[in-house]
């Protein structure tokens, strides 16, 4: 079974620029979610999907981050406009079922640096 | 709210050596407990888990118990290898699967 993929792997951008994200889960999977990991801690929730629409978004800082999965499968997370403290991995997970205790299956990352 | 604290690193030790990364969280209500690791550029990975106390995960030599009165989820192992490099994130999930991780903890083995 092929895994989460996410492109691209690497992005270096300036400040005030835009990025975008795209990540594909594992076929089936209903939830998807997007994670921020900066260097040298855990990876913090971004924001949770159930298929096409947002189950938690509370950690998403919406003046300038967006994510959509219109569809209920791939899903884009985009920065708008990017600050230095945007710099870090950001990870894209997904998992077959809502529950407590399933497992959540993580991309490889893209790791963004912002100059 | 929900929170983990795991041992700071780095950690390094000798190949054989025992491993112990300490792990306690904050939860209200029951959540479920994970090890997740993270080989260099590569993506977090399903280490082990436990869905409820006194249940002990393991997998590839790792083990850890969901100890509910001392609140931990130790990760141990009796003799650790080269290949164990790697950086290990203590999990919690409540019931609505929102993970929470702690910082990670970078584990170098030396042969």
């Amino acid at each position: 079974e092929a895994g989460v993929a996410q492109s691209p792997r690497y992005k270096i951008i300036e400040k005030r620029q835009s990025v975008a994200f795209w990540c594909n889960p594992i076929s089936g999977h209903a939830t998807l979610y997007w994670y921020q990991q900066i260097l040298g801690q855990g990876p913090k929730l971004l924001i949770q999907f159930q298929n096409n629409g947002v189950v938690d978004d509370s950690q998403l800082p919406k003046d300038r981050f967006s994510a959509e999965r219109l569809k209920g499968v791939d899903s884009t997370l985009k920065i708008q406009p990017a600050k230095l403290e945007d710099s870090a991995v950001y990870l894209c997970a997904s998992s077959s079922i809502r529950d407590r205790g399933s497992e959540q299956y993580f991309g490889p990352g893209t790791r963004l640096t912002v100059t | 709210g929900n929170s983990v604290t795991q041992m700071e690193g780095p950690v390094t030790l000798s190949e054989e050596a025992f491993l112990t990364i300490n792990c306690t969280y904050t939860a209200t209500g029951y959540p479920s407990l994970f090890w997740y690791v993270q080989y260099p550029g590569e993506g977090l990975q399903l280490l082990l888990k436990a869905t409820k106390a006194d249940d002990k995960g393991s997998n590839k030599g790792f083990e850890a118990t969901y100890r509910k009165e001392t609140t931990s989820f130790h990760l141990e192992k009796g003799s650790v290898q080269v290949s164990d490099s790697a950086v290990y994130f203590c999990a919690l999930s409540k019931p609505t699967n929102d993970m929470r991780f702690g910082a990670g903890t970078r584990l170098t083995v030396k042969p």
